[in-house]
């Protein structure tokens, strides 16, 4: 156990829906990560925010965003899905270099 | 961006044997990790190793920073150590842009 938890673990929607991520880090790690895992793009970073703020951006789609809130939970907002969105989701938190990564959200739109 | 390399795509090992798993970087980096997905999806952290030699039990891992490679070896290995390799490799002091390599799938029979 990583000590990172994502909620849900599966989640089934249809094209066209908005859905959350949701993800607690490591207690004190200040940074979260989120990737995407999909069959024919591999692991992608896709944002990375620190104490709240955004720190870096990768291949993230302009129709999701994130958020840290002031807890330093962080939140995925998937909006416009459409069938290639269906991946795995992992969210990882780190306080120096060494990531940890979450269980993964599963993520299926049809 | 960074490229990285991995070899061999896939591996089928008889319980017992060694093995070496190797992934190459196109550029300099300051943080390199490898991860083990299992077959239910989870990303275990196996090594934190920017350069240097690391052990853990029958793992261990070699980084040659300069010549921009790292090697994991798996001694002795159990049907558990099935599963998909990473190496992932950043440029940042912080872990952030992680690139992810396309994984050594390794194979176990009892």
């Amino acid at each position: 156990d990583s000590g990172v938890t994502q909620t849900p673990k599966h989640l089934i929607t249809a094209t066209g829906q908005r859905v959350t991520l949701r993800c607690s880090p490591r207690s004190g790690d200040l940074s979260v990560y989120w990737y995407q895992q999909s069959l024919d793009q591999g692991l992608q970073f896709l944002i990375q925010y620190y104490n709240g703020e955004e720190r870096a951006k990768g291949n993230i789609l302009e129709r999701f965003s994130a958020q840290q809130f002031p807890d330093l939970h962080s939140e995925l907002n998937l909006s416009s899905l459409e069938l290639g969105d269906s991946a795995l989701y992992f969210c990882a938190s780190s306080v120096g270099s060494e990531q940890f990564f979450g269980p993964g959200t599963r993520l299926t739109v049809l | 961006g960074i490229q990285v390399e991995q070899s061999p795509p896939d591996l089928i090992l008889q319980e017992g044997a060694n093995s070496t798993l190797r992934c190459n970087f196109s550029d300099s980096v300051n943080n390199l990790q490898w991860f083990h997905q299992n077959p239910w999806g989870q990303l275990i952290n196996l090594f934190y190793i920017p350069s240097g030699t690391k052990q853990n039990g029958r793992l261990s891992a070699t980084t040659v920073a300069t010549e921009r490679y790292s090697l994991l070896y798996i001694s002795s290995s159990q049907t558990t150590d099935s599963g998909v390799y990473f190496c992932a490799v950043s440029r940042d002091n912080y872990g952030q842009n992680f690139v992810f390599g396309p994984g050594t799938r390794l194979s176990v029979l009892p």
